[in-house]
């Protein structure tokens, strides 16, 4: 498979539940990242990872988690969310951190707080 | 505060004619600006893209304008196809600035394209 991959794709979870987000990029890829897009909003930045280091946090809650095992996948663990917390949830990558470096987006996965 | 604009929310075309999608921004250090095209059920996907030092940039039916005085890009498809029905975002990167690298999105304009 090639591409940013992003599983699952649809996701309802109650305000207590634990899930986590995987995202999987199969292009030798250097910088990952998390965005979410809520309805009626821009795509907004949540984290970015490059070298599986943690390079930036835009002020995200910690009731989201991010973690990199290594360069190729991304996770994004969730618990006690919120009903606004619904959204989509896209992944990406690039090349590296370059600010022309072209980013590619996985399908995103649907979340829905309950 | 928004710093990248597109003022438009939806746009219709008649196919085989051009579209015209804009977008403008606020922040003066941005000097890279790209187009992304998303179907649903599907992430964005990179279309074109400028960088502050060409006024244009052709790829195809797709070319992108940018008036770094007026602070304003568009995105032109000449001509329209069917196919090209999506929602398109504008996005702009700076190399310098508190978060070089990030790209800052607009909140899209869904194109429909009518045979």
């Amino acid at each position: 498979e090639t591409g940013v991959t992003q599983t699952p794709r649809h996701l309802v979870m109650g305000m207590t539940n634990k899930k986590s987000l995987k995202c999987e990029q199969h292009l030798g890829h250097n910088a990952m990242y998390w965005y979410k897009q809520s309805a009626k909003k821009p795509l907004e930045l949540m984290f970015v990872y490059s070298l599986e280091e943690r390079v930036e946090n835009n002020s995200v809650p910690s009731r989201f988690s991010p973690e990199c095992p290594n360069s190729s996948h991304l996770f994004l663990h969730l618990h006690t969310l919120q009903p606004e917390d619904s959204a989509l949830y896209l992944c990406a990558s690039s090349q590296d951190l370059g600010h022309t470096d072209t980013q590619y987006f996985g399908p995103g996965t649907r979340l829905t707080v309950l | 505060d928004q710093q990248v604009k597109q003022n438009s929310p939806s746009l219709s075309v008649q196919e085989g004619r051009i579209s015209i999608l804009n977008c403008d921004y606020t922040n003066s250090m941005f000097d890279y600006f790209l187009w992304y095209k998303k179907y649903p059920a599907e992430g964005p996907t990179f279309l074109i893209s400028i960088s502050s030092i060409k006024d244009k940039n052709e790829d195809g039916r797709f070319t992108v304008f940018l008036n770094k005085s007026a602070k304003h890009l568009s995105l032109h498809i000449v001509p329209s196809q069917p196919g090209d029905s999506a929602v398109y975002f504008c996005a702009a990167s700076a190399r310098y600035g508190g978060s070089q690298g990030n790209l800052i999105f607009g909140k899209g304009t869904k194109l429909s394209v009518k045979p």
